[in-house]
């Protein structure tokens, strides 16, 4: 079935980067784009950016130009996110998302992945 | 940036209530909004897309409706499996894809 499934939990030391995985299956990988959205404890959810699994451009939500990078491996059909010099307020669920249109970044977040947590904590 | 303001933030109603979440931009969107719903320690789910659209699979007492800056999201008859958080999203290129602050329903 039609599923992504992202990297295990992580904790890391503030400064540090992290590293989030979402691997697609069940379809085909560069025909969709892939959204990350964060959630911090007991908050809401937060639009992180998208990367187009074909050409890999990416857009990034002003906050984290700089400081985020989307990337993708279409051999193994892997999505990436990677976080620079983390703060304790980066702690977070990490998803990963797809949209449901046809090679075009609007639209509806319709396959999650599970959620990787990334702790930030000295 | 397009601000969604969701209301309310929390709602406790019983089961078979009709219950209604609204959404509001800050500038017209046109149809360009979704609904989520999220259960504790778990990922979003889509259950309405472009503002009035059911997802496959999601059952009918759930429907969008609202163009333009006003949107709503109504449950017809609450059942105890919708406790959860939900949250409206737009979408547009020009903008960041925001979301709501979302809303906490309770059974009473």
């Amino acid at each position: 079935q039609v599923q992504l499934v992202q990297s295990g939990a992580e904790v890391k030391k503030p400064g540090a980067s992290v590293k989030v995985s979402c691997k697609a299956s069940g379809y085909t990988f560069t025909a969709y784009y892939i959204h990350w959205v964060r959630q911090a404890p007991g908050q809401g959810l937060e639009w992180m950016g998208w990367i187009s699994p074909n050409s890999g451009a990416t857009k990034y939500a002003q906050k984290f130009q700089g400081w985020v990078t989307m990337t993708r491996d279409t051999s193994i059909s892997t999505a990436y996110m990677e976080l620079r010099r983390l703060r304790s307020d980066d702690t977070a669920v990490y998803y990963c998302a797809r949209v449901n249109g046809w090679e075009l970044p609007r639209g509806a977040f319709n396959i999650w992945g599970q959620g990787t947590m990334v702790t930030v904590s000295s | 940036d397009i601000q969604m303001t969701q209301s309310p933030s929390s709602l406790s109603a019983s089961v078979g209530d009709r219950v209604t979440i609204t959404c509001q931009a800050s500038q017209d969107i046109s149809n360009s909004l979704n609904w989520y719903q999220q259960k504790p320690g778990k990922a979003p789910k889509l259950l309405i897309y472009d503002a009035s659209y059911l997802e496959t699979g999601v059952p009918s007492r759930f429907s969008g409706s609202g163009s333009g800056t006003d949107f709503t999201f109504t449950i017809s008859s609450l059942q105890p499996q919708d406790i959860a958080t939900y949250y409206c999203q737009h979408y547009n290129d020009l903008f960041p894809y925001s979301f709501g602050q979302g809303t906490k329903l309770e059974i009473k």
